[in-house]
């Protein structure tokens, strides 16, 4: 089965500075990368997702990169903000395969100190 | 509309004793997915439904879980004869497709 594996596991950067988390995973078949968000206490919240047809995706601050050959993707956080600070997780799947199961990280831990 | 509702928020059972967590879906999502999360960890697949059709349970860790969603909306996840290592944090998500899911803020279990 699939296996992703995330690092790092904690990141602590200023308010403002960049933010960049990277997972890798193993099933060439993946084809759908979501990130998730998680505060304490609450609902992962997806934050930005890419499909393997697609080599960058941006939104605002956030940006997702995949490169399929070397089997990894990256999440990039500009302009950190004390806001930022949770648990950030990515995750693979074989979308459309009839299997929609999430294969995730294990999470980063994300400290953005003002 | 509203998001993904689970019930009860927090769960506690003494070992051996039987439990149910509900799960209401974002109405009109065909998809339903159970997650299991340890804590420190992420989430871990347990199972799949699409309208009542459980298509995938590879991940129900052992028979004692069980999973249904009768009329296609809201799912129950049992858990019968809990032990100590059944603790974790089970979450739900919904889907309009399958692929895109939202999650539920779980239902954080203690089993004593």
């Amino acid at each position: 089965g699939e296996n992703v594996e995330q690092h790092p596991s904690t990141l602590s950067v200023q308010e403002g500075d960049s933010a960049v988390i990277k997972c890798t995973y193993s099933d060439s078949a993946s084809n759908y990368f979501p990130w998730y968000k998680q505060e304490l206490g609450k609902r992962p919240q997806l934050i930005i997702d890419i499909r393997s047809n697609v080599g960058e995706k941006k939104d605002q601050r956030i940006a997702v990169t995949l490169n399929k050959t070397a089997k990894h993707f990256s999440l990039h956080i500009t302009e950190t903000q004390p806001e930022d600070s949770a648990v950030y997780f990515c995750a693979a799947s074989r979308s459309g395969a009839g299997s929609y199961q999430l294969t995730f990280g294990k999470g980063t831990k994300l400290s953005v100190i003002p | 509309g509203a998001g993904v509702s689970q019930s009860p928020r927090y769960k506690v059972a003494k070992r051996g004793q039987d439990v149910a967590l509900r799960c209401d879906p974002i109405s009109g999502h065909v998809s339903l997915f159970w997650y299991q999360q340890a804590l420190g960890q992420g989430p871990e697949f347990l199972t799949y439904f699409q309208n009542e059709a459980q298509l995938d349970k590879s991940g129900l860790p052992s028979d004692r879980f069980f999973a249904e969603r009768p009329e296609g909306s809201v799912s129950t996840l049992k858990i019968q004869r809990t032990q100590q290592e059944d603790s974790a944090v089970y979450l739900c998500a919904s889907s309009p497709s399958g692929s895109i899911q939202y999650f539920g803020a779980g239902t954080r279990l203690s089993v004593l």
